[in-house]
């Protein structure tokens, strides 16, 4: 079946630092998406993102489809930014397939 | 809120018990999905439901038995269940499996 990477698995940062989460996928891809899942369990739809760049405020994510790989970039990042999150995908008639997730700590 | 409406929030049930999990979605999707999220294990396909059809997992026990009535309905019903079970239990919806929206998840304690 379809698999998904994520790295790293864990990240400390202090406030204001940026960083990058991969995310690796086995597969042409269908649908993608960065979620956001908050220390309540509430997924958060952060990004819908098969291919090319977007940004949203301090966010943004680039899928480079033919290599199959995705990155979400944190900038400045803030406390409320902590959390997991998960690259999700899947390929034409597949399932929608989780990562194992990036657990974000951001210190202030 | 995200458009999908789960209840309830919380839920504590004995190993003896019927219970039943319940989802809304009001965006006009065609598929509705229940996923479960164990403590160190990722998200795990439980059902998918699109255009009110079934497509299941193999894998799911069952003594986990989905319905969904409408487009717009999703319900998960439980019974007999183990400690294991145990979860985060969360629906999604999509249109033509493009753009997942999650629901806020019922957080399940099987005792």
């Amino acid at each position: 079946g379809i698999q998904v990477e994520q790295s790293p698995p864990d990240l400390i940062l202090q406030e204001g630092a940026n960083s990058t989460l991969r995310c690796n996928f086995s597969d042409s891809v269908n649908n993608l998406q960065w979620f956001h899942q908050n220390p309540w369990g509430q997924l958060i739809n952060l990004f819908y993102i098969p291919s090319g760049t977007k940004q949203n405020g301090r966010l943004s994510a680039t899928t480079v489809a033919t290599e199959r790989y995705s990155l979400l970039y944190i900038s400045s990042s803030q406390t409320t930014d902590s959390g997991v999150y998960f690259c999700a995908f899947d390929n034409y008639g597949q399932n929608f397939v989780f990562g194992p997730g990036t657990r974000l700590s951001v210190l202030p | 809120e995200t458009g999908v409406t789960q209840t309830p929030r919380h839920l504590v049930m004995g190993m003896t018990n019927k219970k039943s999990l319940k989802c809304e979605q009001h965006l006009g999707h065609n598929a509705m999905y229940w996923y479960k999220q164990s403590a160190k294990k990722p998200l795990e396909l439980m059902f998918v439901y699109s255009l009110e059809e079934r497509v299941e997992n193999n894998s799911v026990p069952s003594r986990f038995s989905p319905e969904c009535p409408n487009s717009s309905h999703l319900f998960l019903h439980l019974h007999t269940l183990q400690p294991e079970d145990s979860a985060l239990y969360l629906c999604a919806s999509s249109q033509d499996r493009h753009g997942y929206t999650f629901g806020s998840g019922t957080r399940l304690t099987v005792v």
